[in-house]
């Protein structure tokens, strides 16, 4: 069965500490996504990855094939990164088909 | 601005009511995607379209039905509504299977 699982499902921080979110999945996988989704509901692409880390300003993604975890980071959290972070993965042999966590919810105090 | 529009942002519908959910983006993407997102859920994958002409059944594809009427626009049709098609409905488009999907910003559907 394809699963993917993220946690925590809910995070609060205080503003500027380091943030980890995970993404576990159960299979071979061809390709990884991280997305954000705001407040408002909007969602916006973050990273795809498919092997070692990409970073993007504050944002780190790394992912780790041999144990089917990735993990996005938020350095120095700010409240704008307040946020539903989604995690999708591509599994091999099922096409262009992405599969969704459920998110990871942050808050991020002042 | 380029991106995904969808109209429209938000619809009530009577049970048996039909509608069609428009999207088009101008990135001249050749793949195009309708999701629902559901509480406690992830995104599910309603239908796809990979290229103009071509469409695929996704995870959840029952009671709805779609057109890519062109590389532009891929349209959500729900021909008899049913309060289990309560939900928020996201379009988004993708250049390649290595990038990054473009969502549009959502219809919150409510079927009464």
């Amino acid at each position: 069965k394809n699963e993917v699982e993220q946690s925590p499902q809910n995070l609060t921080a205080q503003e500027g500490e380091f943030i980890t979110i995970n993404c576990s999945y159960s299979v071979g996988i061809s390709a990884l996504h991280w997305l954000q989704q705001h407040p408002g509901g909007g969602i916006v692409s973050l990273f795809m990855l498919s092997s070692g880390k990409k970073k993007h300003g504050r944002l780190i993604a790394t992912i780790n094939i041999q144990e089917k975890h990735s993990s996005l980071h938020i350095t120095a959290s700010h409240p704008r990164d307040s946020a539903v972070y989604i995690c999708a993965v591509r599994f091999g042999g099922t096409g262009n088909q992405f599969y969704f966590g459920t998110g990871t919810s942050l808050t991020v105090i002042p | 601005n380029a991106g995904v529009t969808q109209t429209p942002k938000f619809q009530v519908l009577k049970t048996g009511q039909s509608m069609t959910l428009q999207c088009a983006q101008d990135m001249n993407h050749n793949s195009m995607y309708w999701y629902r997102q559901d509480p406690g859920m992830g995104l599910r994958l309603i239908y796809y379209s990979a290229s103009e002409g071509t469409t695929d059944k996704g995870e959840v594809p029952n009671g709805y039905n779609v057109s890519r009427l062109n590389k532009r626009e891929f349209s959500l049709r729900l021909e008899s509504a049913a309060p289990s098609q309560t939900s928020v409905y996201f379009c988004a488009s993708s250049g390649h299977p290595n990038y990054g999907y473009t969502f549009g910003s959502g219809t919150r559907l409510t079927v009464v």
